[in-house]
Formats: structure tokens, C-alpha cells, sequence
């Protein structure tokens, strides 16, 4: 079962520009991650939110979070080619601290 | 080493083989988990420990699926006579916290290929 879907599933954008990519969840959270997957690589942490907040920072990387709406979304600002992944959101089920659901991600896909 | 390692890489099995995947967390990572990763998908939830205590196996598809960790270090996820839907990417990760709301950190991962 996966709790967290993305959308877009795909994404193809010019180097420079901006890429959004958004997360809808099913039940309430106790904290909402994203990861980055490359092809053929392992996926890494890219930034963690908590129920309490609405926007946060890292980097080139802003992710926000409504609760009231189930949804978060990852803004990559001044994309590069590097940025070309996989990115996955993540959520915890509240009440449940040992266990975070992933969705089917959103494949992102930086143009020269 | 400095990261999550898992081993082997790679695995062809054939149908009805049993295999034995391994993952060395990080070094005082309390809880430890496994997935699987099919194709196109995001991760999916197999199994979860805290320290050598297994405390939710709720995403093991069958009974052929097992998992252990006695020491509350390295990790050993066992597939009996396995099947060619069981052929994914089997991921591992480590975390320093006793809780969730921490970043997990993700092994390689182990390609499994059953013909």
C-alpha cells in the first residue's frame, strides 16, 4: 500500500529553469520526506519536514507542507543536469514512528 | 566503511533457489529496513528492527520471506524457493534514531534476478 503519491509521474524541463513536483498523502502525518534516487543508484535523503511546519530550506531545495490539504511540494530552483533522478516523498503514518511509506515518485528530467 | 553496504550487487537465482542478501548498516544505527523496489516503483516496506528485535514484518509478501539480525548489527534477508515475481531490487537502510522522523540511510541495494 503506498500512502504518498507524486505528481507529475514525469517531468521534463530546461536546464535553469525551476522544477515543482507535488506530494498528496491519505492520513494525517507526523513528518514528510523527500529522497532523491539517480538511475542506478541508492536513494538519498534530500530533506525532512515535520507536521508543525510549512516551508523549509536546503539549498537549492524548498519544500512545503499543508496539512489541511494532505500535500507537499518540492521546488528545485536553477536546475541543473545533475538534478535528472527520481525523487520520492516519504510519509510516516501518525502514531506509527517506525515506519515511512514511499510513493511511486515523480522522474525528473533535466534538457541541455 | 562510511555508508550502508549490501552484498552481493547482484543476484540471479533460479526459480525455486533460495538466497540470502546481506546488509551492513551503519555503525550504531539502531533500526534497520528492508524494501523491495520493483521497476518504475517507489520503495516498498518489508520489514523493519531496533536493534535485533524485528518489530514489524507486515510487508513480507509470504512466508518464504524471512529476516533476521541477532546481533543488532549486520542483517540477512532470506527468500525461500523464490519465484520470478520476487526478481526487484531489494533496498536496505539504516537509521540512528529509536523513532521515525529521522533520515534513513540507503544501501545500494541487491538486483535480484530469478529465471
Amino acid at each position: 500500500s503506498q500512502q504518498g503519491e507524486e505528481d507529475p509521474q514525469a517531468l521534463s524541463i530546461q536546464e535553469g529553469e525551476n522544477a515543482t513536483m507535488n506530494c498528496s498523502y491519505k492520513t494525517s502525518i507526523n513528518n514528510l520526506q523527500w529522497y532523491r534516487q539517480n538511475s542506478g543508484r541508492g536513494l538519498v535523503h534530500l530533506i525532512l519536514i515535520r507536521s508543525n511546519e510549512r516551508e523549509k530550506h536546503s539549498g537549492r531545495l524548498r519544500v512545503t507542507l499543508d496539512t489541511s490539504k494532505k500535500s507537499s511540494s518540492l521546488l528545485i530552483t536553477a536546475s541543473r543536469a545533475a538534478d535528472t533522478a527520481s525523487y520520492f516523498c516519504a510519509t510516516d503514518a501518525s502514531g506509527r514512528d517506525d515506519k515511512i511509506i514511499f510513493g511511486k515518485g515523480t522522474r525528473l528530467h533535466i534538457l541541455p | 566503511g562510511a555508508g550502508v553496504s549490501q552484498s552481493p550487487r547482484y543476484k540471479v537465482a533460479k526459480r525455486g533457489q533460495d538466497v540470502a542478501l546481506r546488509c551492513d548498516p551503519i555503525s550504531g544505527h539502531v533500526s534497520l529496513f528492508w524494501y523491495q523496489q520493483a521497476l518504475g516503483q517507489g520503495p516498498e516496506f518489508l520489514t523493519y528492527f531496533q536493534n535485533e528485535a524485528q518489530l514489524d514484518k507486515s510487508g513480507l509478501p509470504s512466508d518464504r520471506f524471512f529476516a533476521e539480525r541477532p546481533e543488532g548489527s549486520v542483517s540477512t534477508l532470506k527468500i525461500q524457493r523464490t519465484q520470478q515475481e520476487d526478481s526487484a531490487v531489494y533496498l536496505c537502510a539504516s537509521s540512528l534514531a529509536l523513532r521515525g522522523g529521522y533520515e534513513q540511510y540507503f544501501g545500494p541495494g541487491t538486483r535480484l534476478t530469478v529465471t
